[in-house]
């Protein structure tokens, strides 16, 4: 089993939809979570970090459920600019390396 | 432009090779990380270093990888008598060094295509 497993997708919305990712990871020690935007043959982006509580930056919003050990990303009103794939990413408890999943592909068209 | 960077951006060797890259984090940084992320996948954990000290490696990183950090600002990685498998690319980040978990930035990657 992967230590974050991903829908791989490809999820084909069109703009001003609302879609979301989930993401489930394996290692209940893990103390830090993300969600990393890769855009095609570049590095990926920190898109934002993700707390307990859940968290919001614009049309955003990241939620964990750390007893189910599940992560979620929702985008409300896709842009053509959210094309990407996007990385559910946590880091090992007191470890510093993160740990990917797969990444799920996002396709917004017109 | 004060982000990590990586050198070169693609290279392409003959199976048996050796080959090596550079990354510079960005300035101040103290921690150094090592990845390689294959088509279709998330990048995968190589090495870590915290100044010149390479803490932690991965079971991926096989005798024929070496890291380095001579003097705690760039480093260089090199793949020893390279194989077909070794196709991916290697991505940099750095981080402050301030807190036990933070965030990484990523360099924009080498390509390594190996024939």
């Amino acid at each position: 089993r992967k230590e974050v497993e991903q829908d791989p997708g490809p999820f084909n919305v069109p703009e001003g939809a609302t879609v979301a990712f989930n993401c489930t990871y394996s290692n209940s020690a893990s103390q830090s979570f993300f969600w990393y935007r890769q855009d095609c043959r570049k590095e990926p982006k920190l898109l934002m970090s993700v707390y307990s509580s859940g968290n919001e930056d614009g049309r955003f919003t990241a939620q964990l459920n750390r007893a189910s050990q599940y992560i979620s990303l929702l985008i409300r009103d896709s842009k053509l600019s959210d094309s990407a794939t996007y990385l559910c990413v946590v880091n090992g408890g007191g470890y510093n390396k993160l740990i990917f999943g797969a990444g799920t592909r996002l396709a917004v068209h017109p | 432009d004060t982000g990590v960077s990586q050198n070169p951006r693609h290279k392409i060797t003959k199976r048996g090779q050796n080959v090596t890259f550079r990354c510079d984090p960005i300035s101040e940084h103290n921690r150094l990380y090592w990845y390689r992320q294959t088509l279709g996948q998330g990048p995968e954990f190589l090495t870590y270093f915290q100044n010149e000290a390479q803490l932690e490696k991965s079971r991926l990183l096989s005798d024929r990888f070496s890291a380095e950090r001579p003097k705690g600002s760039f480093s260089t990685l090199e793949i020893q008598r390279t194989e077909q498998g070794d196709s991916a690319m290697y991505l940099c980040a750095s981080s402050r060094g301030l807190a036990i978990q933070e965030t990484q930035y990523f360099g924009p990657g080498t390509r390594l295509l190996v024939l």
